[in-house]
Formats: structure tokens, sequence, C-alpha cells
């Protein structure tokens, strides 16, 4: 499975936009990048993929580098309630079955 | 609505007992996934399904055991050859296609603690 590191914690301002990289130098040509986040005591909740191009919804964009070795997850005006663990991942196929491995994350913490 | 649902929010166990975590999916969902996470840490494999009355064995099985006689469950067992079982759990389900293009979606969660 290709692996992903993220930097354990970063911060930002409120209203200005938060940058969250994420390194997967292994990645495979088949293989997505997820982003999740956690919010304290809750599940996961899903954010954004992406295979090569860059990807937008209401919640974030992803940009994913040409070599798809990194990417980065860019929420445009944080809040105080986009305090959250956030999670890189990459999804492995192999044949008919597919495991999905989480690290540890990047705690992002929004500051007024 | 559908969704994914766990039971119970919060468990207890005492030394020596087996306790199963119920989770319950409506989204017809071919794949399931069990996670432990631990204060301060990300999300461990513990086991996945990928089809009914079939499942593997995760990066930390060892203690656990589950079965998925149904499409909609995948009840995980935890055994009191867990030592350390203390830790909150995740279940998550996503459809198995042959592409990687599918969202995983959690639950809420269990917090099992030893009494």
């Amino acid at each position: 499975d290709a692996k992903t590191t993220q930097p354990t914690s970063m911060d930002c301002a409120e209203g200005r936009a938060a940058n969250l990289p994420c390194n997967h130098s292994t990645i495979s040509g088949n293989e997505y990048v997820y982003w999740y986040r956690q919010i304290h005591s809750q599940g996961p909740q899903y954010i954004i993929h992406g295979l090569k191009n860059n990807e937008t919804n209401e919640m974030a964009s992803l940009i994913i580098t040409e070599d798809r070795k990194s990417s980065t997850l860019i929420l445009p005006h944080a809040t105080l309630r986009d305090t959250a663990v956030y999670y890189c991942i990459v999804r492995a196929l192999t044949g008919a079955n597919s495991k999905l491995t989480f690290g540890k994350g990047i705690t992002l913490s929004v500051r007024p | 609505d559908g969704g994914i649902t766990q039971s119970p929010k919060y468990l207890f166990r005492k030394e020596g007992q087996n306790v199963t975590l119920s989770c319950e999916q409506n989204l017809n969902h071919d794949a399931m996934y069990w996670y432990r996470q631990d204060p301060g840490q990300g999300l461990r494999l513990i086991y996945y399904s990928q089809i009914v009355n079939d499942f593997q064995k995760g990066d930390i099985a060892e203690g656990y055991s589950v079965s998925r006689e149904k499409k909609e469950s995948f009840p995980l067992t935890v055994t009191s050859a867990q030592k350390n079982p203390t830790a909150f759990y995740l279940c998550a389900s996503t459809s198995a296609g042959k592409t990687t293009n599918e969202k995983l979606f959690f639950g809420s969660g269990t917090q099992l603690s030893v009494l």
C-alpha cells in the first residue's frame, strides 16, 4: 500500500485559507488521494478526493502535483468549526480487495 | 435516512469477558471495515470484509473476531485475548467497485472501556 506522510499539526487564523500538505511519493497510477477529517470523538467525515486533476467542492479544494507525489488540501476560509484532525489517505486496490489505511493525520487548529 | 449505525455508544468490559460491538448499514455497501483509535493516534485497521461470508485481517487483528453473515451487518467481538481493549472503535463501509473512486462512510463510534 502507498503510505502518506503529513505534518503533525498546524494552525491558521479564522477567515484565512488553511493549506494542509500531504506526501504520497509511492502512490500507484490507479490510486486516488482522499481527505477525511475527524472532530473529537466522532467518526471521520469525507471531504474530497482526486486522481490527477485538481478538484473543488463546497468544502475544500484539492491540489495534486503533476507527478502525483504530493497534494494539498485547501480550506479557503477557515472557521473555528474546521478545527479537527485531517487525514490524507490513498486507496489501495489489490484485485477485488481494497484496504484503507489511515495515518495519524494533521491536527489543524483555527484560532480566532 | 441511509447510514451506518454503531451500538452501543459506550461499552464496559470486565476482565476475561468477550464483548460484541454492533455495526449495521443500510447503504447497500459491499465492503465494511473496523478500525481502532487510541487517544491522540490515527486509525488502525482491525478487520475488513469485501463480501458476505468473507473477511480479512487488518494490521491489528489479534484478540478480535468478526463475522459477515449478512451484507448489512459486520459485528466485532473483542475477546478476552485482547489485553488492552480500551479504545474508540469505528466501523466504516463503502461500495466495493473496481476503481478507487468511492467514499468511505463512518459510524459514530463505540468507546470501549475496561472495568
